[in-house]
C-alpha cells in the first residue's frame, strides 16, 4: 500500500529565504507526482506536476524534483514571500488509476 | 485547466440529516473524484464518480452513507447521509484531465454537524 510522507510538518522562515519541502513515497511505481497548495479553509491549487519519466519541473519561483528510484520529491521555493504561507501537499498517482494518494502536508509560514 | 465550482461552500447541519453537495465543471471530463478532509488531516479519496455507472468506493466508504450521482460529463453530486459530528469535514471534488492525469480541485464544501 502506497504511503506518502512529508517533512517537515511545519516550517517558519523569514521573508526572502529559499526553502525546501520534502515528500517521500513507499512504492516507486508511480505514474506522476503533483504538488498542491492549500490556503486555510480553501480548496487545492495545483502547483506542479511531474510525470514519472521526468526529473524536474519549474514554474516561476517554484522547482520540483523527482527521484523515483529513491521514492523522493522536493519542492524548492526561491525568495519566499508572506503570500507563500499555506499548506503544501504532495500527492502521487500509482499506475494508471488516476487516484491521488496524498501526503501529510507541510504548513509553511513566511514571516514578513 | 478545468474550472470547478461546488455548492454549497459551507453548511451547518443537524445530526441525522443529510447534505447533498454539487460539483460542476466547465468542460466535459471522464473522471471525477470526491475527497474528504477531516480537521487537521490530509485528503482521503471517498470514491470515483463514473458517468453512466455506479461510483467506485474506496475501502471504508459505502454507498449507503455516501451516495453519488454522475448524470453527465460535467456534473456530480455527493450526499452525506445520516450525519454525525464525525462527518464534519471539508468535502472536495476533483477532475482528472489529459494523458498526464493532472487533477484540479473545486473550492470545497465545509460541513459542520451539530
Amino acid at each position: 500500500k502506497q504511503e506518502v510522507t512529508q517533512i517537515p510538518a511545519a516550517l517558519s522562515v523569514p521573508e526572502g529565504e529559499n526553502l525546501v519541502l520534502n515528500c517521500s513515497f513507499t512504492d516507486s511505481a508511480i505514474y506522476n507526482l503533483q504538488w498542491f497548495r492549500q490556503d486555510p479553509g480553501k480548496g487545492l491549487t495545483s502547483l506542479l506536476l511531474i510525470q514519472s519519466s521526468q526529473r524536474e519541473q519549474t514554474s516561476g519561483r517554484l522547482n520540483a524534483s523527482l527521484d523515483k528510484s529513491s521514492g523522493r520529491s522536493t519542492l524548492y521555493i526561491a525568495a519566499s514571500q508572506p503570500g507563500d504561507s499555506a499548506t503544501y501537499l504532495c500527492a502521487v498517482v500509482g499506475g494508471a488509476t488516476n487516484k491521488l494518494i496524498f501526503g501529510t502536508g507541510t504548513l509553511l509560514a513566511v514571516q514578513p | 485547466s478545468a474550472v470547478i465550482s461546488q455548492k454549497p461552500s459551507r453548511d451547518i447541519c443537524q445530526r441525522g440529516t443529510s447534505l447533498t453537495i454539487q460539483c460542476q465543471v466547465d468542460s466535459q471530463v471522464t473522471m471525477m473524484f470526491w475527497y474528504r478532509q477531516q480537521p487537521g488531516q490530509s485528503l482521503t479519496l471517498i470514491a470515483t464518480a463514473n458517468q453512466g455507472s455506479e461510483a467506485t468506493y474506496e475501502s471504508g466508504f459505502v454507498i449507503d452513507k455516501f451516495p453519488i450521482s454522475r448524470p453527465n460529463l460535467t456534473f456530480s453530486t455527493l450526499t452525506v447521509s445520516n450525519l454525525s459530528p464525525e462527518d464534519s469535514s471539508i468535502y472536495l471534488c476533483s477532475v482528472g484531465q489529459g494523458t498526464t492525469y493532472e487533477q484540479y480541485f473545486g473550492p470545497g464544501t465545509r460541513l459542520t454537524v451539530t
